[in-house]
Parts: structure tokens; sequence; C-alpha cells
């Protein structure tokens, strides 16, 4: 059964903090994805990486950074978490361009 | 950033009740269609991958169709059961793009016991 996790469901924090949330997938996948899911917005593309060490900016990367030291694993960085960032984050990874994309099950971050 | 659209945004229909929802993206570019079923405290899960004008895929009582040249994707659910209870998204992929699924806001069905 593959599978997507993330570290946390449920994270809250202080405005100022250093933030990371981790995605580990299971399936050999290059391509892997962060997400963030707001009320009317759908989900909008942060970052994602097709490679161990590579990575591209999506559609809202300010405040933002990202990691990818092994392939199994991606890491989303918030370097000093603001209020505008409480949000839904999904984790998400595919094989290839257009194939299945499997999701992780999200971390609720709360941002004080 | 490409627009990719849902309709209705959310929809409460009697057990029994057979269902559509539409998914509408931009015709003159297309690769790939995705539908994905999201339930609460769950991750989003794919439905159906469609990719040909014409496509017609079938899942149990879910069913979807895709017309590229007019630019959108029906899915159904045929006799609606309370566990079909979720947020449905499409996800539009377009050729030269890289990786990136543009998603729609999604449809929230509730199905009423």
């Amino acid at each position: 059964d593959v599978k997507v996790t993330q570290s946390s469901r449920y994270l809250v924090k202080r405005t100022g903090e250093k933030v990371f949330l981790e995605c580990v997938q299971d399936m050999d996948h290059e391509n892997m994805f962060w997400y963030r899911q707001d009320p009317g917005l759908g989900l909008r593309l942060i970052y994602f990486s097709y490679d161990v060490k590579m990575k591209e900016k999506g559609d809202i990367p300010e405040g933002y950074s990202v990691s990818r030291e092994k392939k199994e694993r991606f890491s989303l960085i918030l370097e000093s978490a603001s209020t505008n960032q409480t949000s839904m984050y999904l984790c998400a990874s595919r094989r290839t361009r257009a194939d299945t994309q499997y999701f992780g099950p999200g971390t609720r971050l709360t941002v004080l | 950033i490409l627009n990719v659209e849902q309709s209705p945004q959310s929809l409460h229909v009697q057990e029994g009740d057979s269902t559509n929802f539409t998914c509408s993206f931009p015709s003159s570019n297309f690769y790939a269609l995705h539908w994905y079923r999201w339930e609460t405290a769950k991750s989003p899960e794919a439905l159906f991958v469609m990719t040909l004008n014409g496509d017609e895929k079938k899942k149990g009582r879910i069913s979807a169709t895709l017309n590229t040249k007019e630019g959108y994707s029906y899915l159904y659910i045929k006799g609606s059961q309370p566990e079909d209870s979720a947020t449905y998204l499409c996800a539009f992929i377009a050729p030269n793009t890289g990786n990136q699924f543009y998603f729609g806001t999604g449809t929230s069905l509730t199905v009423i016991p």
C-alpha cells in the first residue's frame, strides 16, 4: 500500500517561529510537492521538487523554502511564521508528469 | 496560473439520488485531467486519470466524461450513498507547464441519509 506521511496532523506555532513540515514517501517517486489549502481557494502549489536537491517555485513560494536531501523526504520550511500562513498543508508525490498524485494526510498549522 | 473552475461549490442530495458536477478548464492547451475524492480527515485519493477527448471512465457508481475541445469534464454519481460525502477535486495538466497540476476549488458533496 503506497504511503505519503507527514510529520504532524496538527501544529500550533507562534509568529516569528521557524517551522519545519516533513513529508516522507515510500514509493520511490521522483516528484514531490507542497500545497496549501484555504477555503474557497483550492489547492495552491508552494514548491515542488523533481529530483534530490532540486526545487522549483510554485505559485505561492513567498515566505517558504524547501529542502530535499533524500529522494523520499521533502521538507517545507517557514523561516518566520506569520498568521497568514495558518492553513492546511498537503504534501504529495508522483512518479511522472501526469501520473496519479498521492497525498499525505495534511498538517493543519495554526500560527498565533 | 491557469483557471480551473468547478461547479457547484457545494451540493446536498438525498441518499439514492444521482448527481453530477462539472470541472471547466482551458480548452486550448490540454495534457490530462485528474479527479480526486477528499474525505474529511483523510488524504485526497485519485478517482480517474483522463487523457483523451471523449474518454469515459467508471468506478462502481462513479463515472466521468471528458470533452477537451470545449474544456469540461463531468463527474457522475449514481444512487448517492452517505459514504460518497466528500469534496471532489479536479486537476488539470497542460503541456509545457512542467510538472504542475492546476486544481479547481472543489465540489463539496453531502449525502443525507
